[in-house]
């Protein structure tokens, strides 16, 4: 079976916090995605990043950084000095499951970030 | 270049009645999603569009939710009747390619409550 957890629920931070946000999935899948989409209280899901299984590499953009470990399942997101701005619900998703473009998304974590 | 548009925003209706909602995807963009989102959860896909034909609506409730995208553009999801566990917001995506591995882009939403 194809599943994504984010274990955690919510998390609270004070502006210029580090923050990790956790990701878990499952899947028999030898080839497959993983997404990072931000939403914020306007309600629209923005994309942030797309992995692929055979790129392990860690990638950076700006404040934002991902860890990705095939060992563990685990695709972690983390934000550097966070930002009021930065408060929204945050999703992970796995995809490119059953041949066709289907994403399984976790619960969420909601990030609040305070000044 | 435009994202994708969706209306209504908002839409409040009694229970049993019908209501359509609508999606123009990104322009180009050959796949078609409607997610459903319920409060606290992640989306869910209820139908997938390749150009105008249905390649995955395993998780549509066909006895009152129905979809279509005329032409390969646009698409309306219809529910009739609505029942109270259909209050949640629907969400549309499009990517552009035919492939299993193509990025997401997602509109803002429509936020229905039944009552």
């Amino acid at each position: 079976a194809q599943k994504v957890t984010q274990a955690q629920t919510e998390i609270s931070v004070v502006e210029k916090e580090d923050v990790t946000l956790d990701c878990v999935y499952e899947t028999r899948d030898t080839t497959y995605y993983l997404f990072w989409y931000k939403q914020p209280p306007s309600g629209e899901l923005v994309f942030l990043i797309r992995r692929n299984s055979f790129d392990e590499q860690n990638e950076i953009s700006g404040r934002y950084s991902w860890n990705f470990q095939k060992s563990t399942s685990s695709f972690n997101f983390t934000i550097t000095a966070s930002q009021v701005v930065d408060s929204a619900v945050y999703f992970c998703a796995l995809g490119g499951q059953g041949g066709y473009n289907k994403l399984i998304f976790g619960a969420g974590t909601r990030l609040a970030v305070h000044p | 270049e435009a994202g994708v548009a969706q209306s209504p925003r908002y839409k409040i209706i009694e229970k049993r009645q019908s209501v359509a909602f609508w999606c123009n995807p990104i322009s180009g963009h050959a796949t078609l999603y409607w997610y459903q989102q319920i409060l606290g959860q992640g989306p869910k896909l209820l139908i997938q569009f390749q150009n105008n034909g249905v390649v995955d609506d395993s998780q549509l409730p066909k006895d009152r939710f129905s979809a279509e995208r005329l032409k390969g553009v646009d698409s309306t999801l219809k529910i009739q009747p609505a029942k109270l566990e259909d209050s949640a917001v629907y969400l549309c995506a499009s990517s552009g390619g035919q492939g299993r591995t193509d990025t997401q882009y997602f509109g803002p939403g429509t936020r229905l409550t039944v009552l």
